[in-house]
């Protein structure tokens, strides 16, 4: 079946602009997740979704980010006024419940990179 | 807070050399533990996974168990190939599924 997708797969942008990174996750699955891969500071969780509960947003490093799941599927990350900091790949995740013992599949990520 | 901690690589082995690389992880209750892998060019693929202290969790002759006493889940494969090469992640799940990673290991397997 198909996997999770994202678009883009990269994204160039000036900083103090505003983006918006797309995630489909795989159907039937009711969590999903961001994560932000970069050179200083490894892979790093910046927020999930469960069903129609508030998600969870500890993670997101600062009011610039934000995200929503529309239907219980789709999700879109925006990041406003981009910082050079923000270049990073950004990963999506889904899996079918979010409980510690499912298995997280992961998206190919898009990169985002800040001018 | 919860943590996870790896070698630091990168590992260079030679084709049918014996791999280990050392996990270990900080944690307040039971979290499930995990080794993902990145070849390169590709995404992120979990590799295996185990969910409770002893459980030894295997996949393409890799293997890794769940020790609670000694906060560890090292990864070990008796034969790597080069086709072994890519970045491995070892990961902890926790409250509500979210994972926390280690900084990864770079492995390369030369022939």
């Amino acid at each position: 079946g198909a996997g999770v997708s994202q678009s883009p797969s990269n994204k160039v942008t000036e900083k103090g602009k505003d983006v918006e990174l797309r995630c489909d996750p795989i159907s039937g699955h009711t969590a999903l997740y961001w994560y932000r891969q970069s050179l200083g500071q490894g892979l790093e969780f910046l927020i999930y979704f469960q069903g129609n509960s508030a998600p969870d947003k500890s993670g997101l490093p600062s009011d610039r980010f934000s995200a929503e799941r529309t239907g219980g599927s789709v999700s879109t990350l925006t990041i406003q006024r981009t910082q050079q900091e923000d270049s990073a790949v950004y990963l999506c995740a889904s899996s079918l419940e979010d409980t510690r013992t499912d298995t997280q599949y992961f998206g190919p990520g898009t990169r985002l990179t800040v001018l | 807070g919860n943590s996870v901690t790896q070698m630091e690589g990168p590992v260079t082995l030679s084709e049918e050399a014996f791999l280990t690389i050392n996990c270990t992880y900080t944690a307040t209750g039971y979290p499930s533990l995990f080794w993902y892998v990145q070849y390169p060019g590709e995404g992120l693929q979990l590799l295996l996974k185990a969910t409770k202290a002893d459980d030894k969790g295997s996949n393409k002759g890799f293997e890794a168990t769940y020790r609670k006493e000694t906060t560890s889940f090292h990864l070990e494969k008796g034969s790597v190939q080069v086709s072994d090469s890519a970045v491995y992640f070892c990961a902890l799940s926790y409250q509500g599924g979210k994972l926390i990673f280690g900084q990864g290991t770079e492995l390369s397997v030369k022939p």
